[in-house]
């Protein structure tokens, strides 16, 4: 099956810096989605982005399918952007089902 | 605020006791799953309604009864857990029916999840 690598797996910044997470994954897809789950549990799905670009405030999300990657950019970083973010992807091919990486551990100082 | 909402937040059973999760939405989604999530890692699949249809089990055992009473609800019955179920259970939703070669094309949307702990 597909297998999904996330890096890092652990990333400290200071509020107000800009950061990159990385969704490497070993096959093809269909779907792909980024989610960020905080301290408490909320698991928000952030970007459905199969292929190409998308922004939403001070994230955005591009993916080359192509290439099998996909990144996150959060910019101007703050205390609430906390909490791990997932990259989940499927192949319709493969059983159609999500497949998440372990997570990116994102921990804001102010 | 989560379109899907879980019932209870937090569960303490014991390992002879019957209690049941339950799930909620009204966005008209097809397709209805509930994950199971330890600590520091990714949720994991269970199972998949899909019309109200169970489409998938991940081999969960027996001790996870779904049940989906309609297109808005998702149930999940729990007995004689063991200590290692203690996780967070989530519950999503999304537009898509699954099979058919129908997937989960659109956005998964989780509820807050029930905290278990059996003891």
């Amino acid at each position: 099956g597909i297998q999904v690598e996330q890096s890092p797996p652990d990333l400290i910044l200071q509020e107000g810096a800009n950061s990159t997470l990385r969704c490497n994954f070993s096959d093809s897809v269909n779907n792909l989605q980024w989610f960020h789950q905080n301290p408490w549990g909320q698991l928000i799905n952030l970007f459905y982005i199969p292929s190409g670009t998308k922004q939403n405030g001070r994230l955005s999300a591009t993916t080359v399918a192509t290439e099998r990657y996909s990144l996150l950019y959060i910019s101007s970083s703050q205390t609430t952007d906390s909490g791990v973010y997932f990259c989940a992807v499927e192949n319709y091919n493969q059983g159609g089902k999500l497949i998440f990486g372990q997570g990116t551990e994102l921990s804001v100082k102010p | 605020d989560t379109e899907v909402t879980q019932t209870p937040k937090h569960l303490v059973m014991g390992m002879t006791n019957k209690k049941s999760l339950k799930c909620e939405q009204h966005m008209g989604h097809r397709a209805m799953y509930w994950y199971k999530q330890k600590a520091k890692k990714p949720p994991e699949l269970m199972f998949v309604y899909s019309y109200e249809k169970l489409s998938i089990n991940e081999s969960v055992p027996s001790r996870f009864s779904p049940e989906c009473p309609n297109s808005s609800l998702l149930n999940l019955h729990l007995h004689a857990l063991q200590p290692e179920d203690s996780a967070l259970y989530l519950c999503a939703s999304s537009q898509d029916p699954w099979g058919q070669g129908w997937t989960t094309r659109s956005p998964l949307h989780f509820g807050n999840g029930t905290r278990l702990t059996v003891t």
